[in-house]
């Protein structure tokens, strides 16, 4: 059963600033990573996904990778008060086709 | 272009009694896909349906069950419906099975069941 932790509690930061989520998971064989946004009520949006070591830039959001440590990690420089939502870690093994997800870190822009 | 739909968005229904939820995945996309999202559960894998066949289940009882139509839609029944069974049920859908990035899922606005 595949694990995906995000450990981090509700994260404030200011307009303006650099919000900074970290996601482990315990699945080697994990293939795939993605990183969801959801608004409160909403479904979840897709904002990145990653299968290489290394970073991925898309616009104002970077995602990282390191599987040889198993975490991955989103930054969002610039925050905005749009950016405040839920942010979710999910895992795929190659296959099987299944996300996994974390429990989310809720993200709170002050203006 | 058109995104995953779902329908109903809300539903209510009393203990005991059948909930059926219906999913239209993205055109072109052949996989679809189930996930519940409970309050304070996070959101749990479901069921994997691609060309017509269940793929993959998640750790579910049997009275969840659902099938996938010759036009790639879907449908997720809930018998015997229980208070606990409240949740988002959420529908994804991806391009191909297997081959990166197309597996990328991608959801819907998601169907709220509220059980009496």
């Amino acid at each position: 059963q595949k694990e995906v932790e995000q450990n981090s509690g509700p994260l404030s930061v200011p307009e303006g600033a650099i919000a900074s989520l970290n996601c482990t998971y315990s699945d080697r064989g994990s293939q795939s990573f993605f990183w969801y946004r959801q608004y409160s009520g909403k479904s979840p949006e897709l904002i990145m996904f990653i299968y290489s070591n290394g970073d991925k830039e898309d616009g104002r959001f970077t995602a990282q990778l390191n599987k040889a440590s198993q975490y991955v990690s989103l930054l969002i420089r610039d925050s905005q008060p749009s950016d405040s939502a839920t942010y979710l870690c999910a895992v795929i093994e190659y296959g099987n086709n299944r996300l996994a997800f974390g429990k989310g870190n809720q993200v709170v822009v002050i203006p | 272009e058109a995104g995953v739909t779902q329908s109903p968005t809300h539903l209510i229904k009393t203990r005991g009694q059948q909930a059926t939820l219906r999913c239209s995945p993205i055109s072109g996309h052949t996989s679809v896909y189930w996930y519940q999202q409970a309050l304070g559960l996070g959101l749990q894998f479901l069921l994997w349906y691609d060309e017509g066949e269940e793929r993959n289940r998640g750790n579910f009882p049997p009275r969840f069950s659902g099938r996938q139509f010759p036009n790639y839609s879907s449908e997720l029944n809930v018998n015997a419906l229980e208070l606990e069974d409240s949740a988002l049920y959420l529908c994804a859908s991806s391009l191909l099975v297997g081959t990166l990035p197309a597996d990328t899922q991608y959801f819907g606005p998601g169907t709220r069941l509220t059980v009496l």
